[in-house]
């Protein structure tokens, strides 16, 4: 099993919601990722978990709040988000944060701040 | 910092010819990983073709091959035989080989392939 799931697909939500995304990977992989994927750009990294704790923090705004329950699940936990806020928000996991090993990514999910 | 520069933000290739795809990137450190993820309109992205820094030899994944030019910071993705899967967008990527290393991934800004029947 080499898939990195991301639910929901697709997300609308008011500025005033609170809403969470949603990660899991099967992989036995101990380090997992959070990037925010503008239209036509590239992803930017936006949190970093090793082991369950979470190692980078990309100075993303406080509305933005990870959580790594345990080795397979991450979680994106949204409130008062703002319109500048959609994107495609991407999981990913590797092996471990210092090995060279690929990242694997989920398809996305893509989210709307109305 | 490390920086990745994609200077080709669109590409096109007829079907069954061969195209290349450049990358450039900046580094200081000697130990570190390359790559070229690929992603198409679907979004989910994918993995091509990985370089060790180390490694003189060329990597190579079928119709992929990529041109490793260390002391010129280069990094080309040559797609042979060009097919209509292969329309996407490709992102060049380094990782820093540091076991604590800052930043996991960084990402050119993108080259998005188009194939022509």
């Amino acid at each position: 099993d080499t898939e990195v799931t991301q639910t929901p697909k697709h997300l609308v939500m008011g500025m005033t919601n609170k809403k969470s995304l949603k990660c899991e990977q099967h992989m036995g992989h101990r380090a997992m990722y959070w990037y925010k994927q503008k239209a036509k750009k590239p992803p930017e990294l936006m949190f970093v978990y090793s082991y369950e704790k979470l190692s980078i923090n990309e100075s993303v705004p406080s509305r933005f709040s990870p959580e790594c329950p345990n080795s397979s699940l991450l979680n994106l936990h949204l409130h008062a988000l703002q319109p500048e806020d959609s994107a495609l928000y991407l999981c990913a996991s590797s092996q471990d944060l210092g090995s060279w090993g690929e990242l694997f990514f989920g398809e996305g999910s893509r989210l709307t701040v109305l | 910092a490390q920086t990745v520069t994609q200077s080709q933000p669109e590409m096109s290739v007829q079907e069954a010819e061969t195209v290349t795809l450049s990358c450039t990137y900046d580094t200081s450190e000697s130990d570190y990983y390359l790559f070229w993820y690929k992603q198409p309109p679907s979004r989910q992205m994918i993995l091509v073709i990985r370089q060790e820094a180390y490694k003189q030899q060329n990597a190579t994944e079928n119709r992929f091959s990529v041109n490793f030019q260390k002391a010129a910071k280069s990094f080309s993705l040559k797609i042979s035989d060009s097919q209509l899967g292969d329309a996407a967008m490709y992102f060049c990527a380094y990782r820093s080989g540091l076991l604590s290393g800052n930043t996991p991934l960084v990402f050119g800004k993108g080259t998005r392939l188009s194939v022509i029947a």
